[in-house]
């Protein structure tokens, strides 16, 4: 089982829709949590961190289920701009500093 | 600022050749990370540094080495060339390794390198 999964997708949704992400881990040592988007071609971005008591940046929503060690992205009223890959990314400290990126989920979001 | 750059952009290398790739960043940030992103593999840290004059393995450190003789700079070396290190590479920067928003980690253009 890989340490940090993702759906790969792609997920195509119209323009206003809702969707929504999961990202599963493996280590229960993970400390911290983010989403980063990355466009065609381009460097990853940090879209946002995921704290345990969840946060919202406008349309994007993370939270994190340390239980089942999850975390998820919810992106309402979709955008064009928002096609992209989105790549959740693990932390751990399991004596020496180890960062574990998924493999990401392609959104398209149509007309 | 800047931000992190990387030179080159763009690499060919025949099989047995070797190159150097070089990240700089000016953001005055401790912690320095190479990686490689392949299809359907995500981003694997192949070596990193937690400061100037030191650097560690990460997941896949066979067949590069790197060097951190200056805090803004990362250099990552490939001393013979194989058709398996045809990546994308991707340097970043971040302030600490564990310690909240603070180990945000801050991403160069990347460098496409192929290999005959």
């Amino acid at each position: 089982r890989k340490e940090v999964e993702q759906d790969p997708g792609p997920f195509n949704v119209p323009e206003g829709a809702t969707v929504a992400f999961n990202c599963t881990y493996s280590n229960s040592a993970s400390q911290s949590f983010f989403w980063y988007r990355q466009d065609c071609r381009k460097e990853p971005k940090l879209l946002m961190s995921v704290y345990s008591s969840g946060n919202e940046d406008g349309r994007f929503t993370a939270q994190l289920n340390r239980a089942s060690q999850y975390i998820s992205l919810l992106i309402r009223d979709s955008k064009l701009s928002d096609s992209a890959t989105y790549l959740c990314a693990v932390n751990l400290n399991t004596g020496g500093f180890k960062t574990i990126f998924g493999a990401g989920t392609r959104l398209f979001v149509k007309a | 600022n800047a931000g992190v750059t990387q030179t080159p952009k763009f690499r060919v290398l025949k099989t047995g050749q070797s190159m150097t790739l070089l990240c700089a960043q000016d953001m005055n940030h401790e912690y320095m990370y190479w990686y490689r992103q392949d299809p359907g593999m995500g981003l694997r840290l192949i070596h990193y540094s937690v400061g100037e004059g030191t650097t560690a393995k990460g997941e896949v450190p066979d067949g590069y080495n790197v060097s951190r003789l200056k805090k803004q700079n990362f250099l990552l070396g490939l001393e013979s060339a194989a058709p398996s290190q045809t990546s994308v590479y991707f340097c970043a920067s971040s302030y600490s390794i564990l310690a909240g928003d603070m180990d945000t980690q801050y991403f160069g253009p990347g460098t496409r390198l192929t290999v005959l």
